[in-house]
């Protein structure tokens, strides 16, 4: 059953901890996205990685990290220094290229107490 | 940059009543457009996508949207909707060639039943 699976779907953390939020896809696709979807404000580019081994900054990069060291994989580190890290957090994937339509994970929702 | 702008944050209407959404962008160049959706629980999915050629398109449940260049939009419509029609609307933009997605603020459409 291909799609892109996000874990956990709740995460709570104390105030100063980094967490990393994980995605997977198993739809072969090359390029992978890290999006936060606040009341609102829509969904906001965090990171993108195009290919394996590279990866670039969104518009919203502050405050997390990433690595991409498999295809298949493209995990979220929500870092103490984001300043308001409670929120929806959406991973995505892409063929890439031109013809950019994105496939959506559940989400996971990230609460900071 | 690039910017998306959906102006009707909700909606409210009876079921068998027209949907018209608007979103418009900003950009000068070649876009591919995009309309997601989002029900409650569920993952963020495509609607409908416009790449080239027919400025009319017709995505899944009905839905449509048309694609005005003079006018930098691309309003979504739904002739009679139904109570399942109850979610948030995602507008996107990718450039032509681009590779990465600009989101509008969403609409919540609640359907009466």
């Amino acid at each position: 059953d291909g799609g892109i699976t996000q874990s956990p779907k709740y995460l709570f953390r104390k105030e100063g901890q980094n967490v990393t939020l994980s995605c997977e896809q198993n739809l072969n696709h090359d390029a992978m996205y890290w999006y936060r979807q606040d009341p609102g404000q829509g969904l906001r580019l965090i990171y993108y990685s195009q290919i394996v081994n590279d990866f670039q900054k969104g518009d919203i990069a502050e405050g997390y990290s990433v690595s991409r060291e498999k295809k298949e994989s493209f995990p979220l580190t929500v870092t103490s220094a984001q300043k308001n890290p409670t929120a929806f957090y959406l991973c995505a994937s892409s063929i890439g290229g031109q013809y950019n339509e994105q496939f959506f994970g559940p989400g996971t929702r990230l609460t900071v107490l | 940059a690039q910017s998306v702008s959906q102006h009707n944050h909700h909606v409210i209407l009876s079921e068998a009543a027209s949907l018209e959404l608007g979103c418009n962008y900003s950009y000068g160049g070649t876009v591919n457009l995009f309309w997601y959706v989002q029900y409650p629980g569920q993952h963020l999915q495509l609607l409908l996508k416009y790449f080239s050629g027919d400025p009319l398109v017709k995505g899944i449940k009905g839905f449509e949207a048309e694609f005005i260049k003079s006018k930098f939009s691309f309003n979504l419509r739904k002739p009679s909707v139904q109570w399942s029609d109850t979610a948030e609307y995602f507008c996107a933009l990718d450039k032509a060639a681009g590779n990465k997605l600009t989101f509008g603020g969403g609409t919540r459409v609640l359907v009466k039943p």
